[in-house]
């Protein structure tokens, strides 16, 4: 089944330290987007990108860093410049093509030790 | 700008028992509106969707009314079951070429034996 994997499903982080998460997807989707959820503040947009090799900050893009490279594959990576990395991620792909929403992977919870 | 507002909650009802989430909406234009539902410890799937006024979504025994005139979309379900538990995102994609998707804060739905 065609879908969105992100792993690991939970990273611990060391203060200072970066982290990467992951996202593949295998729906031949063009878009993909990285949101930050915490608790009673819905999802925010970190980083979205239409196309390979291209990439466009969202609302909270601070600390953070993306790359496109493969159209399959858009990793996070949570600098040690972010200051409250701790939260759950969300990474989804969307069918530029088509009238259907974005589609969720079951999303990484980040925390700090 | 564009934004979505939900029914703050938590919600707790009783199995068995009528459930409204109000969402309401600003947009320009003529956006999709969208209900996702998170489980716990999993990322957002699509529940339901409308794309144009007067439209009705309905999935799993969920339902929502794209009404315009109050620019409202409002899930119900006329029977939640324990395993509706679970917080509810209304969503507006207004179309262009990014497909972002703009999501209210959603709201948390405990349902009792």
């Amino acid at each position: 089944d065609g879908g969105i994997t992100q792993s690991p499903k939970y990273l611990f982080r060391k203060e200072g330290q970066n982290v990467t998460l992951s996202c593949e997807q295998n729906l031949n989707h063009d878009a993909m987007y990285w949101y930050r959820q915490d608790p009673g503040q819905g999802l925010r947009l970190i980083y979205y990108s239409q196309i390979v090799n291209d990439f466009q900050k969202g609302d909270i893009a601070e600390g953070y860093s993306v790359s496109r490279e493969k159209k399959e594959s858009f990793p996070l990576t949570v600098t040690s410049a972010q200051k409250n990395p701790t939260a759950f991620y969300l990474c989804a792909s969307w069918d530029r093509g088509s009238n259907q929403p974005q589609h969720f992977g079951d999303g990484t919870r980040l925390s700090i030790l | 700008g564009n934004s979505v507002t939900q029914m703050e909650g938590p919600v707790t009802l009783s199995e068995e028992a009528f459930l409204t989430i109000n969402c309401t909406y600003t947009a320009t234009g003529y956006p999709s509106l969208f209900w996702y539902v998170q489980y716990p410890g999993e990322g957002l799937q699509l529940l339901l969707k409308a794309t144009k006024a007067d439209d009705k979504g309905s999935n799993k025994g969920f339902e929502a009314t794209y009404r315009k005139e109050t620019t409202s979309f409002h899930l119900e379900k006329g029977s939640v079951q324990v395993s509706d538990s679970a917080v509810y995102f209304c969503a507006l994609n207004y179309g262009g070429s990014q497909g972002n998707l703009i999501f209210g804060k959603g709201t948390k739905l405990s349902v009792k034996p």
